[in-house]
């Protein structure tokens, strides 16, 4: 079965930039999202098809893709960035999530 | 305002059924294609399946393919879970999600609810 990498934990410093990455076979033909998901509450749609930003998510949110290796980054890291975040791809005929990186935010 | 409210979760044994249903409000349902994701009790997310905005496509997780079965009522704005030969290992809070296209293989889950509870033993 299809399978996305994540590291499981990243630690940054408010103001500066974190970096999340994801990684998988043939990653680079596929859709792939980012979600955002804080502890006791629903997750939140950051960026869809690779790079796009749905309307109210901050611009400090971004999304590329080089080769097979996905990655969202966050400028300006704000403390209620800290929660975990998750990848997620469509392969054949299931969608799969990363393991998920918890983000830490010291 | 988009709202997603789940209800149908509880205790359940091994073995027996549950329907979830997700009632849609805020936005035209029959526009997008709507989503069912869990997390387990100290795990990360797992998407479980999809349906497009008319039915025509549904998909499954290979962990619940045969035993849970998707569907929608467009009329009554409402997403449903049909959960058959429950196991242990489905014991989750279980998210219902809109999804930002028609076609499902295409965006993401761009609201969510705020999951209901299931839990079989």
């Amino acid at each position: 079965s299809y399978e996305l990498t994540q590291s499981p934990s990243v630690s940054v410093s408010p103001g500066q930039t974190a970096s999340i990455a994801c990684s998988g076979p043939y990653l680079g033909d596929k859709y792939i999202s980012w979600y955002q998901h804080r502890a006791g509450q629903s997750p939140v749609l950051l960026i869809y098809q690779r790079d796009k930003r749905p309307s109210g998510v901050p611009e400090r949110f971004s999304g590329a893709l080089s080769g097979n290796t996905a990655t969202l980054t966050i400028s300006g890291t704000q403390p209620l960035d800290d929660g975990d975040y998750y990848c997620q791809a469509w392969d054949t005929n299931s969608y799969v999530f990363g393991s998920g990186t918890r983000l830490t935010v010291l | 305002e988009v709202q997603l409210v789940e209800s149908g979760g509880g205790l359940i044994q091994p073995g027996r059924s549950l329907r979830l249903s997700c009632a849609a409000s805020g936005f035209t349902f029959d526009d997008f294609a709507m989503h069912w994701v869990r997390q387990a009790p100290g795990k990360g997310l797992e998407w479980v399946s999809a349906i497009n905005y008319n039915s025509g496509s549904v998909d499954y997780a290979d962990s619940v393919k045969g035993r849970f079965t998707i569907s929608r009522d467009n009329a009554k704005n409402s997403l449903f879970l049909q959960m058959n030969s429950l196991r242990v290992d489905d014991t989750a809070l279980y998210f219902c999600a809109k999804d930002n296209f028609a076609d499902y293989r295409l965006g993401g889950a761009d609201f969510w609810g705020q999951g209901i509870p299931v839990t079989v033993s």
